[in-house]
């Protein structure tokens, strides 16, 4: 059982690029979450889901999108990448709510911008 | 707005000794639900243990137990006989009943030492 999977591990952009951080899980989780985590930082909530075709913004959407097309599916897309997009992020996907909403996250993806 | 506080930014423990790791918080909700995370250095993140506001007793998990003080809003966890593998940073976080967006403190490393 993969879990959570995240792609690329690494990956360091030109300031305007685009790239897609791909997402997948195997665990036929309804919720999915896109997290980052800044150097001595928390993380935090840039979108999430709560099923294929509906998503919603967290604390730190600008600059990001989003998409849901299945259940297993949670692309993040980085449109005209930015130095302030320099961080590690964070895919996690849950099952339910409440105290049964246990977060599964992926290995995570370094990105840096520059 | 719901916040969570570790004011440790590190701590180290010898193996075998116990360590208390503190989070406290802010809420004006009375139901919800509080977790601590390890994110150990190959940086997928895990849940340690989780307590739900609304149960007196202290959850535990092996030699992992918390503190929840409901009235201080104060939710320590301790690690007893502290081995080699707790090495990781800890993560405290706070969820709103009915809601899916996890709310992260800033993280305390930990370091246990042979």
């Amino acid at each position: 059982n993969a879990g959570v999977t995240q792609t690329p591990k690494f990956r360091i952009l030109k300031i305007g690029q685009s790239m897609t951080l791909q997402c997948t899980q195997d665990m036929n989780h309804n919720y999915m979450y896109w997290y980052r985590q800044d150097p001595g930082m928390g993380l935090k909530l840039i979108y999430y889901s709560v099923g294929a075709g509906i998503t919603d913004k967290g604390e730190v959407p600008n600059g990001y999108n989003v998409s849901r097309s299945t259940t297993e599916d949670f692309p993040l897309r980085l449109e005209l990448a930015a130095p302030s997009q320099t961080s590690v992020y964070f895919c996690a996907s849950s099952f339910a709510s409440g105290a049964k909403n246990i977060q599964y996250f992926g290995a995570g993806t370094r990105l840096s911008v520059l | 707005a719901q916040t969570v506080t570790q004011s440790q930014p590190e701590m180290s423990v010898q193996e075998a000794e116990t360590v208390t790791l503190s989070c406290t918080y802010d809420t004006s909700e009375s139901n919800y639900y509080l977790f601590w995370y390890k994110q150990p250095p190959s940086r997928q993140m895990i849940l340690v243990i989780r307590q739900e506001a609304y149960k007196q007793q202290n959850a535990t998990e092996n030699r992992f137990s918390v503190n929840f003080q409901k009235a201080a809003k104060s939710f320590s966890l301790k690690i007893s006989d502290s081995q080699l593998g707790d090495t990781a940073m800890y993560f405290c976080a706070f969820l709103t009943s009915g809601t899916y967006k996890y709310i992260f403190g800033t993280g305390t490393r930990l370091k246990v030492l042979a």
